[in-house]
């Protein structure tokens, strides 16, 4: 069995800030990773996902995030957050080669952007 | 708009009541996901269908049940509803169901009174 600890329920910062969401899995087998993003009202859109291959994944929005399998970790960073990043947002892993991709998703962290 | 079409948005319902949620994944996506979002459990899935067969089960209760239709629509059924039944429920699609990360639709917010 999987699991997925985001280690900060809330995350307040101001505009133009450097972020950091922390995410930490639990899997006795290879994983797939995933950042979702959740707007107020609005569905899951992802951000980005690790598959394979480089650590280090950008995605959407100027987010990036880097897989860290000696620490189980898969943080995601922005350099400078704008208002707009304001939302939800959730860390998810899979089994590789499962068969079935479910996620399981961790607890998901609010980023509060202060003007 | 992520193509993942789901309706109602809205539902209100009574305790003891069964309801419908549908969802049409995206254009040419076989697969189908149903998960559930709650302030007790969060995001948790619920089960997976693929060109019309049950493919995963998760954490879904025995009073609900899902299937896929040819057209390749999907539809979750909740009955004998309780309150703590109230969440969000999303589907999300995929190509195949061997693609890892997959497309979500804005979800149906459930709220049982």
């Amino acid at each position: 069995a999987q699991s997925v600890t985001q280690l900060d329920s809330q995350v307040p910062v101001f505009e133009e800030a450097p972020v950091e969401l922390r995410c930490n899995y639990s899997s006795s087998v290879s994983v797939y990773l995933f950042w979702y993003v959740q707007y107020p009202n609005q569905g899951l859109q992802l951000l980005l996902k690790y598959l394979s291959g480089s650590t280090l994944v950008k995605g959407i929005n100027g987010f990036e995030a880097e897989f860290n399998k000696s620490q189980t970790s898969f943080h995601l960073r922005k350099p400078s957050v704008h208002i707009s990043d304001t939302a939800e947002y959730f860390c998810a892993v899979s089994e590789s080669g499962a068969g079935s991709y479910q996620l399981t998703f961790g607890k998901g962290t609010k980023l509060s952007v202060i003007p | 708009d992520s193509g993942v079409t789901q309706t109602p948005k809205h539902l209100i319902t009574a305790t003891g009541q069964r309801v419908t949620l549908r969802c049409s994944p995206r254009s040419g996506d076989l697969s189908v996901y149903w998960y559930q979002q709650s302030l007790d459990q969060g995001l948790q899935f619920l089960i997976q269908y693929y060109n019309g067969e049950e493919r995963a089960k998760g954490n879904i209760l025995e009073r609900f049940s899902a299937q896929q239709f040819p057209d390749l629509h999907s539809e979750l059924n909740l009955s004998s509803l309780e309150l703590g039944d109230s969440a969000l429920y999303f589907c999300a699609s995929s190509v195949d169901g061997n693609s890892p990360g997959y497309t979500f639709g804005s979800g149906t917010r459930l709220t049982v009174v």
